[in-house]
């Protein structure tokens, strides 16, 4: 069953905290993404993973890093939180480059207070 | 730089009848152009896409797009839509190179349909 799971679903942070976000797979898929989505906009690209430990910036990388340790498995970190980073972010994968089809998770609603 | 343009936020129609998405791209070189759908509260799922060959497309539940390089277009149809389809779909354009990928979404289409 071909699945991209997102942990956690819902998340309360204030300003200033670490927030990390987690994402797997289990497809054994190269490639992963993670994007954020704001209302009007559609989703924008915030980092790409070729492979453990081989990551790419994305549009808008700023204030986002991200780790891959194991190819089932992608963190998006936020180091101090900003309010203007309050989005619902998605994670996807892909089994080759971007032009193969992308499977995502279910987002991760979070709210920087 | 590439840009993708749904131009209908919105898009209202009645169960049984036919329905078109707009979808319009700018970019110089090759591309490709997907179609996603998001109901509400989940994620994306992949519907369909394009690169070369069959500027006609078909993709899961009934939908087919058609490419045209002369109007910049990818514009999703389904000729009768079901009261499931009501969704929120985006238009993505995707170019560039390995290690130097570009991804676009268009803001999306929201469609809604009427019993």
């Amino acid at each position: 069953d071909m699945k991209v799971t997102q942990m956690p679903r819902y998340l309360i942070k204030r300003m200033g905290e670490n927030v990390l976000l987690e994402c797997g797979q289990d497809m054994s898929h190269e490639t992963m993404y993670w994007y954020r989505q704001d209302p009007g906009l559609g989703l924008q690209l915030i980092y790409i993973s070729y492979d453990v430990d081989s990551n790419s910036e994305g549009d808008i990388p700023k204030g986002y890093r991200v780790s891959r340790k194991k190819r089932e498995h992608f963190s998006l970190i936020l180091d101090s939180a900003k309010t203007n980073q309050t989005s619902v972010y998605f994670c996807a994968s892909s089994s080759g480059p971007f032009q193969d089809t992308q499977y995502f998770g279910p987002g991760t609603r979070l709210l920087v207070l | 730089t590439q840009t993708v343009s749904q131009s209908d936020a919105h898009v209202t129609v009645f169960e049984g009848d036919s329905v078109e998405l707009r979808c319009n791209y700018s970019y110089g070189g090759s591309i490709y152009l997907s179609w996603y759908i998001q109901h509400h509260g989940r994620g994306l799922q992949f519907l369909l896409k394009y690169y070369s060959g069959n500027p006609v497309v078909q993709g899961v539940n009934g939908f087919e797009a058609e490419f045209s390089k002369s109007d910049s277009s990818f514009h999703l149809r389904k000729a009768s839509v079901h009261w499931s389809d009501s969704a929120v779909y985006f238009c993505a354009v995707s170019a560039g190179s390995y290690g130097n990928e570009k991804i676009t979404f268009g803001a999306g289409t929201k469609l809604t349909i009427k019993p």
